[in-house]
């Protein structure tokens, strides 16, 4: 069965740096996006991206996120001058167009910035 | 404000007993989904049961019910003979096409 797979399972990296985490949708989908998951809370949405940009952030996609699907396969989150706040665990998802709206999560990366 | 409110924080059930996890949201919308996901210690969420809002009947799922009330804004889980790899968080999750509101969840745990 088609899944959608994430890379790295874990990113550890200091304050200040820049972190890009991967993301392979499953193929055919059409509709992508990022959602994280602080330790101990709820998950969070991120991003919606459809037709090679974004359809939709929240308050938290501040102008140090930026998301890419830089080929016809991966899906990518970029932070830039990350915070020790921004660490958590960071799930990609993707859905098909059409009414069911079900999203198929990826396993997520966990990222710590120390 | 759409939000969705899970107000059991934590639960516990024998095994093969029966258990009930209890959502509700706020929305205007008139049509959305209603999810289920599951989160074990791996962390990665897994669907349980989906629901349309649409729907009047109730989604199954072997040994998973939802027991949805549109009026009321309540989207209940049940799950039946509980087992041990039930034990997980458990998210309710509502979804009008672009993105997830998720509640805080439920950890569940299964008794042996």
């Amino acid at each position: 069965e088609p899944e959608v797979t994430q890379t790295p399972s874990h990113q550890v990296t200091q304050m200040g740096q820049e972190v890009i985490l991967r993301c392979v949708p499953i193929s055919n989908h059409l509709y992508f996006y990022w959602y994280r998951q602080i330790l101990g809370q709820k998950v969070e949405f991120l991003v919606s991206f459809y037709n090679n940009e974004i359809s939709e952030k929240s308050e938290i996609f501040d102008d140090r996120f930026s998301v890419e699907r830089p080929d016809g396969s991966n899906f990518t989150l970029k932070i830039r001058s990350t915070k020790l706040e921004d660490s958590a665990m960071y799930f990609c998802a993707s859905r098909l167009q059409g009414h069911s709206y079900e999203q198929y999560f990826g396993p997520g990366t966990r990222l710590t910035v120390t | 404000a759409q939000t969705v409110t899970q107000s059991q924080p934590e639960m516990s059930v024998q095994e093969a007993e029966t258990v009930t996890l209890s959502c509700t949201y706020d929305t205007s919308e008139s049509n959305y989904y209603l999810f289920w996901y599951k989160q074990p210690p791996s962390r990665q969420m897994i669907l349980v049961i989906r629901q349309e809002a649409y729907k009047q009947q109730n989604a199954t799922e072997n040994r998973f019910s939802v027991n949805f009330q549109k009026a009321a804004k309540s989207f209940s889980l049940k799950i039946s003979d509980s087992q041990l790899g039930d034990t997980a968080m458990y998210f309710c999750a509502w979804n009008t096409g672009n993105q997830f509101y998720f509640g805080t969840g439920t950890s569940l745990t299964v008794i042996p």
